[in-house]
């Protein structure tokens, strides 16, 4: 089956660091990749998507790029700021239509990220 | 686009009564909507599928007569908590399908005294 590992947390860092957020996965079919956050008392809220090898994701400032051959996504910010404290999942969803998980979402067990200024 | 909102965010409720927690998708069709549910400082748990028009697919060990969902409508989803008790107490999720990528509800905070 598919699965979701992200790098364990807390993080916790200064404002204007960099972040780096490891997620590797395993999958048997043709998954798109995603990254959540969410917010204290908020669901999900999508960051950023790849759907195929190579393709890179990225908004507000983070990026995560498809890797297939390390099968990786990770997701990095150059500057965090106060505002991006918040728990950040990693994602995985069988696109393939057809397949008996078509849709469903395999979640990493999320990271929580504290930014100090 | 693809905004998904629940109601209400929430409840409190005594033990033994049923809640409701509705799921629209405010902008767009959804055939399927997901209901996760959430304990603290975890991950979302997949509840269900909910699929317009036909019964819901529960995951292993999600009682089905104690989660009731119902999809009546391609931008309405509904999860009832029936006989609610205090080991329901959760944060509830949805989520609709829109091209590709799936959009979340807030969430529904629910406390069972």
């Amino acid at each position: 089956g598919n699965s979701v590992t992200q790098m364990e947390g807390p993080v916790t860092l200064s404002e204007e660091a960099f972040l780096t957020i490891n997620c590797t996965y395993t999958a048997t079919g043709y998954p798109s990749l995603f990254w959540y956050v969410q917010y204290p008392g908020e669901g999900l809220q999508l960051l950023l998507k790849a759907t195929k090898a190579d393709d890179k994701g990225s908004n507000k400032g983070f990026e995560a790029t498809y890797r297939k051959e390390t099968t990786s996504f990770h997701l990095e910010k150059g500057s965090v700021q106060v505002s991006d404290s918040a728990v950040y999942f990693c994602v995985l969803s069988e696109s393939h239509a057809g397949g008996t998980s078509y849709g469903k979402l395999t979640f990493g067990q999320g990271t929580i990220l504290t930014v100090h200024p | 686009g693809a905004v998904v909102s629940q109601h209400p965010s929430w409840v409190i409720c005594k033990s033994g009564t049923s809640v409701k927690i509705e799921c629209r998708s405010l902008d767009f069709q959804a055939t399927t909507m997901f209901w996760y549910r959430q304990f603290p400082k975890q991950s979302l748990m997949l509840m269900a599928t909910s699929n317009e028009g036909s019964k819901a697919t529960y995951e292993q060990g999600v009682e089905k007569d104690k989660f009731l969902i119902n999809h009546a409508s391609l931008t309405l989803s509904t999860l009832t908590v029936t006989s609610a008790h205090p080991e329901d107490s959760s944060f509830y999720i949805c989520s609709a399908r829109y091209q590709e990528t799936q959009y979340f509800g807030p969430g529904t905070r629910l406390l069972v005294l």
